[in-house]
């Protein structure tokens, strides 16, 4: 079954810890994207990608990177978690096209103690 | 640019009644309009969307929206409101050409038994 995975989806992690996020796709879609969602508010988008080692930064300006190794995956790591990193991230896709919809996966809920 | 506007940040409605989400697109250019719903701790999921066919759209769960081009509307509607229905709303528009999926603030459906 076609989907998007994200791991972990919870994630509670000390300050100044390395971290990864995964996302993965299994619908040969382009476009990938992360968004950071605070509890009840908004999207932003802070990543997103056109396809294989094309990546740009979103609207909002963040400290994390991304890479697009594979058409299929889409991590996102910081290198230095602090405690204003905590939200929730999502990651989604999109087939090529402009009426198509995007792809969201269940998101990663992040904590930085 | 574009840009969406949604009319309400909280909406509380009684089971069984009409559920009406606002939400208002500005754009330049024909728009693509989209609905996403999102429960707690989820991803966000299509409810319909709206590609330049016709104006009124059926999505799923019952819900449906009409795209009103001289209002620059695009609300959200549902003739009976069920306690599962109680979630995030979010409304999204993109246009031809673009990579960006511009999201509203997004509405909170609160059903009340």
């Amino acid at each position: 079954e076609a989907d998007i995975y994200q791991t972990p989806r919870y994630l509670v992690i000390g300050t100044g810890k390395k971290i990864t996020l995964e996302c993965s796709q299994t619908m040969g879609h382009d476009k990938m994207y992360w968004y950071q969602q605070d509890p009840g508010m908004e999207l932003h988008l802070i990543h997103y990608s056109y396809g294989v080692n094309s990546t740009e930064k979103g609207d909002l300006s963040s400290e994390s990177t991304v890479s697009r190794i594979r058409t299929e995956h889409f991590p996102l790591t910081l290198e230095s978690a602090r405690p204003s990193h905590t939200s929730q991230y999502l990651c989604a896709s999109t087939a090529t096209g402009s009426n198509t919809e995007a792809f969201f996966g269940q998101g990663t809920r992040l904590t930085v103690v | 640019a574009q840009s969406v506007t949604q009319l309400g940040s909280h909406v509380s409605v009684s089971e069984g009644a009409l559920v009406l989400l606002r939400c208002n697109y500005s754009s330049s250019v024909p728009p693509y309009l989209f609905w996403y719903v999102q429960y707690p701790n989820q991803g966000l999921q299509l409810l319909l969307k709206y590609t330049s066919a016709a104006t009124l759209v059926k999505g799923i769960n019952g819900f449906e929206a009409e795209f009103k081009k001289s209002e620059t509307s695009f609300h959200l509607t549902k003739p009976s409101a069920h306690m599962s229905d109680a979630a995030e709303y979010f409304c999204a528009v993109t246009t031809s050409g673009t990579y960006k999926y511009i999201f509203g603030t997004g509405t909170r459906l609160k059903v009340l038994a």
